[in-house]
């Protein structure tokens, strides 16, 4: 089992620029999610899917838009990239939404935005 | 709304030493509570949980206690070694959320 795995690693956009981040998980969970991590602010959602073709915001989902493109994929677009979206973003994954459900994540993607 | 304070870091402590990392939440309802850790690099790990009042979570000698009277959480250890440095978040779930806090950062030195 790889887990929750995401792509790039690592990527340098110039402002004004698009791209996706791509997640997939292999656990057969329902639920995904996007969080962005910013020194001394913890990690904030940006969106989730509680399960297969629906999403939701987050707590900051401006200039960010995702797709749920199966149970097992869930990507996040940046249509126009800009120098505040430089962070690091991490997908995540849970068997579901309830109080038991522990989150599990993937190892992030580090985006710079020149 | 709901919402995780955890103490400031960096801690930086000697090997064997003991640890204790507040965490403090809010919440409307009862909500699970959540220890992650996350090295260098990585993403972030489970270490504990906790469901409901007074259950303790515990994992790799590490602990913590659900008080509900107190609306606390705090991170324990007896004895901490240099593989332990990692940066530790405590986390609520509401069950449709989870909510982090800032992260605290643990050095711990030979």
């Amino acid at each position: 089992n790889a887990g929750v795995t995401q792509t790039p690693k690592f990527q340098v956009l110039k402002t004004g620029q698009s791209m996706t981040l791509q997640c997939a998980q292999d656990m057969n969970h329902n639920s995904m999610y996007w969080y962005r991590q910013d020194p001394g602010m913890g990690l904030r959602l940006i969106y989730y899917s509680a399960s297969e073709g629906t999403t939701d915001k987050g707590e900051v989902p401006n200039g960010y838009n995702v797709s749920r493109l199966n149970k097992r994929e869930f990507s996040l677009r940046l249509e126009s990239a800009a120098p505040s979206q430089t962070s690091v973003y991490f997908c995540a994954s849970s068997e579901g939404q309830g109080l038991d459900y522990e989150q599990y994540f993937g190892p992030g993607t580090r985006l710079t935005v020149t | 709304g709901d919402s995780v304070t955890q103490m400031e870091g960096p801690v930086t402590l000697s090997e064997e030493a003991f640890l204790t990392i507040n965490c403090t939440y809010t919440a409307t309802g009862y909500p699970s509570l959540f220890w992650y850790v996350q090295y260098p690099g990585e993403g972030l790990q489970l270490l504990l949980k906790a469901t409901k009042a007074d259950d303790k979570g515990s994992n790799k000698g590490f602990e913590a206690t659900y008080r509900k009277e107190t609306t606390s959480f705090h991170l324990e250890k007896g004895s901490v070694q240099v593989s332990d440095s990692a940066v530790y978040f405590c986390a609520l779930s509401t069950g449709n959320q989870f909510y982090f806090g800032t992260g605290t950062s643990l050095t711990v030195i030979p």
